[in-house]
């Protein structure tokens, strides 16, 4: 089965840059997405197709790949972006949605 | 407003089975598949698998077949699973992609989740 590789943890200080990545085989030819968890909530999706946000989601957060990676950016990092963030593709092969293990972001 | 609302958590003992519901509005529920997911306790999110609405056809991760049971009443906009399973996890529904082209892969609304708890 397909699987998608996210480190475990990230930790920033506040105003920095944090960079989440999310790796797979073929990723290239995959579009990635992304959902932030935040404690005690259900998830909500803010990059989709690798680059695009949903209205409402904020410029700070954005998404990029190259290769078999993507990553999400999140530009000066406030205290609210503390938050479990998970990439997600579908699997054509299988016809089977897939996330990573997810990243827990700690804003120092 | 686009929203699901899936039913409140639940309690079962071990070896049963539970049905959680998820109503959607705010849109055709009709339109877009709908998609379960689960989360163990500090875990990550584990996908299950897919109804279409409209015609009522399945997938499911190879995980769950078996022991997994989505299905739909159009009537009321509402998808259920229906599952046995020991473990005490929280299902999430979300919105898919539309059931006619262009497709997309990603899932862009969620409900709020429903906790089942197994308990003798």
């Amino acid at each position: 089965s397909y699987v998608l590789t996210q480190p475990p943890s990230v930790s920033v200080a506040p105003g920095q840059t944090a960079r989440i990545t999310c790796g797979g085989n073929n990723l290239g030819s995959k579009s990635v997405h992304w959902y932030q968890q935040k404690p005690g909530q259900g998830p909500v999706l803010v990059v989709y197709d690798d680059r695009d946000r949903p209205s409402g989601i904020p410029e700070r957060l954005s998404g990029s790949k190259s290769g078999n990676t993507a990553t999400l950016t999140i530009s000066r990092v406030e205290a609210g972006d503390e938050a479990d963030y998970y990439c997600q593709v579908w699997d054509s092969s299988s016809d089977h949605y897939v996330f990573g293990i997810g990243t827990k972001v700690t804003v120092l | 407003q686009v929203q699901l609302v899936q039913s409140g958590a639940e309690v079962k003992k071990p070896g049963a089975s539970v049905k959680v519901s998820c109503r959607a509005s705010g849109y055709t529920f009709t339109d877009y598949y709908v998609h379960w997911v689960r989360q163990a306790p500090g875990q990550g999110l584990e996908w299950m698998g897919w109804i279409n609405p409209q015609t009522g056809v399945t997938k499911y991760a190879e995980k769950f077949q078996g022991t997994v049971t989505v299905t739909r009443d159009t009537s009321i906009s509402t998808a259920y699973m229906e599952l046995r399973s020991d473990d005490t996890v929280v299902y999430y529904c979300m919105r898919g992609s539309p059931v006619v082209p262009p497709y997309y892969y990603y899932m862009d609304v969620w409900g709020k989740g429903t906790t089942v708890t197994v308990s003798s």
